[in-house]
């Protein structure tokens, strides 16, 4: 079946406007999660979601950053505002039940803002 | 709170030497443990997990892990280094009803 998808797959934009990212999950997996990978760096949690909730939000960055999730369907990441620190790739992962299940990522949005 | 450390962020074997990447966590209850692998410009995908049943794991690609709570360890090892190797290498940890924390990840250079 298919795996989980994320589109753009590069996005570039000026300073200020703000962006979406679209992630589609593996159908039926419960859990989403959103990681921002710097260059060179780790990856970055910032926020899970289990169903259209969201139990953990710890790791946005700002509150330029938001995200939501329809049902247990797709998600979106909207970065308003944007920064030149906002520039990055990133990544989606869903898993089954979102407790200790294997995580699949998606190829990630990279995101490059002038 | 999880948290793991990953002891050295880049590591360079010999092709054909053993490979050693090292992971300590820390966690109030029995973890689960990953190691998950970045190819260049690929995704990340799971290499292998610990999950609370036998103690040495064995992945894909020849690679395996073995869980020491004694150590608080899940080093991740190969016999044999392979030039296809290279690539970066994350191990994370979860606790139940938490979320992943991963390491800051070690990149693995194969000589020839």
């Amino acid at each position: 079946g298919a795996g989980v998808s994320q589109s753009p797959s590069n996005k570039v934009t000026e300073k200020g406007k703000d962006v979406e990212l679209r992630c589609d999950p593996i159908s039926g997996h419960t859990a989403l999660y959103w990681y921002r990978q710097r260059l060179g760096q780790g990856l970055e949690f910032l926020i899970y979601f289990q169903g259209n909730s969201a139990p953990d939000k710890s790791g946005l960055p700002s509150d330029r950053f938001s995200a939501e999730r329809t049902g247990e369907s797709v998600s979106t990441l909207t970065i308003q505002r944007t920064q030149q620190e906002d520039s990055a790739v990133y990544l989606c992962a869903s898993s089954l039940d979102g407790t200790r299940d294997t995580q699949y990522f998606g190829p990630g949005t990279r995101l490059t803002v002038l | 709170a999880q948290s793991v450390t990953q002891l050295g962020s880049h590591v360079s074997v010999s092709e054909g030497a053993l490979v050693l990447l090292r992971c300590n966590y820390s966690s109030s209850v029995p973890p689960y443990l990953f190691w998950y692998v970045q190819y260049p410009n690929q995704g990340l995908q799971l290499l292998l997990k610990y999950t609370s049943a036998a103690t040495l794991v064995k992945g894909i690609n020849g690679f395996e892990a073995e869980f020491k709570k004694s150590e608080t360890s899940f080093h991740l090892t190969k016999p044999s280094a392979h030039m296809s190797d290279a690539a970066e290498y994350f191990c994370a940890v979860t606790e139940y009803g938490q979320n992943f924390v991963f390491g800051p990840g070690t990149r693995l250079s194969v000589l020839p």
